[in-house]
């Protein structure tokens, strides 16, 4: 069974911290993926990245950064945490499309 | 402007029946859809794909049907169970913009089966 694992499941942060949200996957998989979940809006797409060290942006890049040093691990990053990023945040991968997600993380910022 | 679309927040059915949960679409490139189920507290799963090459794809109790003249799908689960009774995500990929396959998520329905 494929196991994509988020380091922490609630998280509490002050507006204005850096913030590290990481993920590990046990499947070899090339695609690795963060989305946030907000009510209403579904999924959206944060960053992608398609092979170590490789990444693209999604739909809401701004105010994240990514990084993907192996190919099992993926970080998010919120390099000035705001209001505003209080959402969960989940980790995903597969051979082509997000198809084993982590449990998400809960994050609030405060 | 969202590119999925599920109309119906929710949805209750009673246990046995069937339940359908639809998804409207609006960009015509979209070849390859998805749904995904949610139980609180834990990420996606996914359930079930199809192709636009297709108009349908069942799996057991879940069958999913396209019209791609319609920009329409659903999911179908026959017979509904109590323990379906989560959100189902409708995505789809392929919109021909970006080199990679971007999937694009609708808002979600959250459905009820009452025993």
């Amino acid at each position: 069974d494929v196991k994509v694992t988020q380091s922490s499941r609630y998280l509490v942060k002050r507006t204005g911290e850096k913030v590290f949200l990481e993920c590990v996957q046990d499947m070899d998989h090339e695609n690795m993926f963060w989305y946030r979940q907000d009510p209403g809006l579904g999924l959206r797409l944060i960053y992608f990245s398609y092979d170590v060290k490789m990444k693209e942006k999604g739909d809401i890049p701004e105010g994240y950064s990514v990084s993907r040093e192996k190919k099992e691990r993926f970080s998010l990053i919120l390099e000035s945490a705001s209001t505003n990023q209080t959402s969960m945040y989940l980790c995903a991968t597969g051979p082509y499309q997000p198809q084993h997600f982590g449990d998400g993380t809960r994050l609030s910022i405060l | 402007d969202q590119q999925v679309k599920q109309n119906s927040p929710s949805l209750s059915v009673q246990e046995g029946r069937i339940s359908i949960l639809n998804c409207d679409y609006t960009n015509s490139m979209f070849d390859y859809f998805l749904w995904y189920k949610k139980y609180p507290a834990e990420g996606p799963t996914f359930l079930i794909s199809i192709s636009s090459i297709k108009d349908k794809n069942e799996d057991g109790r879940f069958t999913v049907f396209l019209n791609k003249s319609a920009k329409h799908l659903s999911l179908h689960i026959v017979p509904s169970q109590p323990g379906d009774s989560a959100v189902y995500f409708c995505a789809a990929s392929g919109d021909g913009e970006t080199s990679y396959d971007k999937v694009i998520f609708g808002p979600g329905t959250s459905l009820s089966v009452i025993p």
